[in-house]
């Protein structure tokens, strides 16, 4: 089972729509949860903190199941600048066990359009 | 944005050459990181800095050598390598490992091509 799964898309939504991801991960250890978002050939960003009390910043609310292992990204009126790689990432212990690294999936595309 | 520079943005080599990418970050973070991003795979975490000692290496091959000079400074020196190590490189800055929570800013990455 891979780490961190998520839909990889494409998800075509037009302006103004709802659209939710999805994502799973393997580690039920994992302690920290993100959204990131990558703009084409562009490093990815921190969008959010993933909290298990759920937490919304805006036109995005992010949720955290521990007991499924499954982390959720809402966008409610979707913009032409939300287009990006929606991207879940989980902490893990490292290999070493000296740190902790961060582990993404391969991201979900979102294309909103006029 | 400032925060983590990385150079050169675009490399093309050989595969017998020996090259070396860079990353600078000002934000007074103690831990840094390497990632390799290649098409259609999620970005996988290839070593982890912290206070300039190495912490993790995450199974990477020795044609890859990270060297950490100091907190700002985050080199991977390139030897012989091999047309499927082609990808976007990223570095990336947080302020400690710690448990995890820090916030990762990542560079802008080197886009590198082997011939």
């Amino acid at each position: 089972r891979k780490e961190v799964e998520q839909d990889p898309g494409p998800f075509n939504v037009p302006e103004g729509a709802t659209v939710a991801f999805n994502c799973t991960y393997s580690n039920s250890a994992s302690q920290s949860f993100f959204w990131y978002r990558q703009d084409c050939r562009k490093e990815p960003k921190l969008l959010m903190s993933v909290y298990s009390s759920g937490n919304e910043d805006g036109r995005f609310t992010a949720q955290l199941n521990r007991a499924s292992q499954y982390i959720s990204l809402l966008i409610r009126d979707s913009k032409l600048s939300d287009s990006a790689t929606y991207l879940c990432v989980v902490n893990i212990k490292g290999p070493n066990q000296a740190g902790t690294a961060l582990i993404f999936g391969k991201g979900t595309t979102l294309s909103v359009s006029s | 944005e400032t925060g983590v520079t990385q150079t050169p943005r675009h490399l093309v080599m050989g595969m017998t050459n020996k090259k070396s990418l860079k990353c600078e970050q000002h934000l007074g973070h103690n831990a840094m990181y390497w990632y390799k991003q290649s098409a259609k795979k999620p970005l996988e975490l290839m070593f982890v800095y912290s206070l300039e000692e190495r912490v993790e290496n995450n199974s990477v091959p020795s044609r890859f050598s990270p060297e950490c000079p100091n907190s700002s400074h985050l080199f991977l020196h390139l030897h012989t390598l091999q047309p499927e190590d082609s990808a976007l490189y990223l570095c990336a800055s947080s302020q400690d490992i710690g448990q995890g929570t820090d916030t990762q800013y990542f560079g802008p990455g080197t886009r590198l091509t082997v011939l």
